[in-house]
Order: C-alpha cells, then sequence, then structure tokens
C-alpha cells in the first residue's frame, strides 16, 4: 500500500512568488491535513480538508491556501512568499472514520521550501 | 487552547540501555489522544506508539511503552534496549477524541533530539 506522496520534495523560491505543493494520501484516506516544520515554532497546523471542505485552519495568513480534489489529493498554496515562510510543510492523511477509530495521522516525507 | 510541553530538547542514550522522554500538556477536555511521534533525519514522521485518554492501561508497543498520568496530564515514552536506529526527533501530540464535523488536528510539543550512543 502506497504512503502519502508529497512533490515537490525540495524547491527554491524568491520572496514575492508562489509555490503550489501536491499531497496524495493513502489510497482510501478521505482526510488530508498540512502542517508547517520550522525549528523556531515547531509544528504548526495550517488546515485539514476532508470531501473537499475545509474543516478547520490554523493561525496563518490569508496567503496560505488549499483545496482538495474529488480522489482526495490536496494542494497548498502559498502566494507573496516571504522568507518566513521557509520551512518543512507536511501533509498527513487519514481515514476519518467517523465515530470510530483513533483516525491516525500518517505523514508524507514533506516539501522542503526555501524562500530567497 | 491545548498546549504540550517537552522540557528536555536533547536527550542521549547508550545503546541497550533504556531512556525516558517527558511530555506535560494542559487541557480542559476529558477525553482525547496522545502520540508520540518519531522524526528520523529523512524527515519522516512515524508514529510510535498512541494512548487513549479514557484507557488506564497504559500502551505498549515492542520496545516502547508509555507512563500516562491522567490526573497529572503527563505522557513520558520509555524506550527500552536502544538501538542505533532510534535516534531521531520524537515529538508528543494531543487530539480531541471526538471531532464531528471538526478536525483532527493535532497540537505538537517542540520535540525531543533522542542520541544513540554505540
Amino acid at each position: 500500500k502506497a504512503g502519502v506522496t508529497q512533490t515537490p520534495r525540495y524547491l527554491i523560491k524568491t520572496r514575492g512568488q508562489q509555490v503550489t505543493l501536491s499531497c496524495s494520501p493513502i489510497s482510501g484516506h478521505r482526510s488530508v491535513s498540512w502542517y508547517q516544520q520550522t525549528p523556531g515554532q515547531g509544528l504548526q497546523f495550517l488546515f485539514e480538508y476532508f470531501s473537499e471542505t475545509q474543516r478547520n485552519k490554523g493561525n496563518f495568513p490569508g496567503r496560505f491556501s488549499g483545496r482538495q480534489f474529488s480522489n482526495s489529493r490536496s494542494e497548498m498554496n502559498v502566494s507573496t512568499l516571504e522568507l518566513g515562510d521557509s520551512a518543512l510543510y507536511l501533509c498527513a492523511s487519514s481515514p476519518r472514520t467517523e465515530g470510530t477509530g483513533a483516525n491516525v495521522l500518517t505523514f508524507g516525507a514533506g516539501s522542503r521550501l526555501t524562500v530567497l | 487552547a491545548q498546549t504540550v510541553t517537552q522540557s528536555q530538547p536533547e536527550m542521549s542514550v547508550q545503546e541497550a540501555e533504556t531512556v525516558t522522554l517527558s511530555c506535560t500538556y494542559d487541557t480542559s477536555e476529558s477525553d482525547y489522544y496522545l502520540f508520540w511521534y518519531k522524526q528520523p533525519p529523512s524527515r519522516q514522521m512515524i508514529l510510535v506508539i498512541r494512548q487513549e485518554a479514557y484507557k488506564q492501561q497504559n500502551a505498549t508497543e515492542n520496545r516502547f511503552s508509555v507512563n500516562f498520568q491522567k490526573a497529572a496530564k503527563s505522557f513520558s515514552l520509555k524506550i527500552s534496549d536502544s538501538q542505533l536506529g532510534d535516534a531521531a526527533m520524537y515529538f508528543c501530540a494531543y487530539r480531541f477524541l471526538y471531532s464531528g464535523a471538526g478536525s483532527y488536528q493535532l497540537t505538537f510539543g517542540k520535540g525531543t533530539k533522542l542520541s544513540v550512543i554505540p
């Protein structure tokens, strides 16, 4: 069973540009969550998508957005990049079976974004 | 708001010895999940162990076990017979038990970097 796939693994952008990151969840998983990881702030929740709907969003500016497609694949977009957006962006999927189980998150290997 | 605190930024252990990583959390909820995730240099976050707050019995997974003290809001991870492959960042995380239409977001601690000495 394939894991969570994130692309690209590494990318370099300059300030003011925008970036789109992609996440393909484990087959059958309907929920995709995104986290930002930085040395200073640690792991912070960005947003979660389930059934193509954003369920919750963390405390990030509107430059951070996302979407989910009918096949559960998700993309996140960061516009007008700032130096502080340099981070590892982790995607995680879960079955999100309502009312049952721990709905454990399975993470991808992340996309390392460097903003120059 | 829920918070998770890992007070040990770095720890080291001799190969084959036992080490305990500490985690405390703050929540007003009575039902929740707690997790330990491992992040090796490859960056892939891997679930080590999970604990349901309504279960009094401490979770165990092979060489990994937890000491869950609900009243003290403490959730420590014990690694027995440490191996070189255990070297990684370890993150403690919290999540609500019931989400309904809401989110399954995790709240993470800052992490503990574990080194294993041969």
